[in-house]
């Protein structure tokens, strides 16, 4: 049963420290999202990536955050410093996004993430 | 204002009513419609998908477009318990690959 896998599912951290978060996509997959949730912004996209590439990347706060994807079957997302507005769920999907530019998303579980 | 407009609830419904959830939306552009389903704790799940206007049905769920009022429904008939869920409205105009996300509506169904 293919599944978007994401570690870790928990992490609390304290303020200034860096933050990892690792995805391993749907493979096959030809296009991997973060996003992040809170109960105030609900799902805001950071970043995504299709075949690799860094597609768009402007929800994402450039001078802490950052997204990269190594290989098909790695994405990360790392946060330095981590400051306690960061705290949310982030979430990663991935698709088999369709020429017209439409196709199911993936969800994995989430990183719960606590910054004290 | 929003580009997608959606109320966050909670709805709470007894058990076996028909349930209605809806989005409003101000791009006439969209095209592709969805909704997702949210279990507490878990990520969203794809409940429906939707080209342009009209019905789609599926089991117990139909999903309505109306692109001249622009507006999107997810019904559910004879609600149960384990529909209790966050429903989040996500539309696309397909000229890439982003959503744009409704807030979500959370339904408690009553036992």
């Amino acid at each position: 049963d293919a599944r978007v896998t994401q570690t870790p599912r928990h992490k609390v951290t304290e303020m200034g420290q860096e933050v990892t978060m690792r995805c391993q996509p749907i493979l096959g997959h030809n296009t991997v999202f973060w996003y992040r949730q809170t109960m105030m912004q609900g799902l805001e996209l950071l970043a995504y990536f299709r075949n690799r590439a860094p597609l768009d990347d402007s929800g994402m706060p450039k001078d802490r955050f950052s997204a990269e994807m190594p290989d098909a079957t790695l994405a990360t997302l790392k946060i330095q410093p981590s400051e306690p507005r960061d705290s949310a769920v982030y979430f990663c999907a991935s698709g088999l996004v369709l020429a017209e530019g439409t196709g199911e998303l993936f969800f994995g579980e989430g990183s719960r993430l606590t910054v004290l | 204002q929003k580009e997608v407009e959606q109320d966050p609830g909670p709805l709470s419904v007894p058990e076996g009513a028909i349930v209605s959830l809806n989005c409003t939306y101000s791009n006439s552009a969209f095209q592709y419609f969805m909704w997702y389903r949210q279990y507490s704790r878990k990520g969203p799940e794809l409940l429906m998908y939707t080209y342009s206007s009209g019905n789609k049905e599926d089991g117990r769920f139909t999903a309505q477009v109306d692109k001249s009022s622009k507006y999107i429904s997810l019904f559910i008939r004879d609600s149960q318990p384990s529909d209790s869920a966050t429903y989040l409205c996500a539309m696309s105009d397909g000229s890439n690959y982003q959503l744009i996300w409704g807030a979500g509506t959370k339904l408690i169904i009553k036992p």
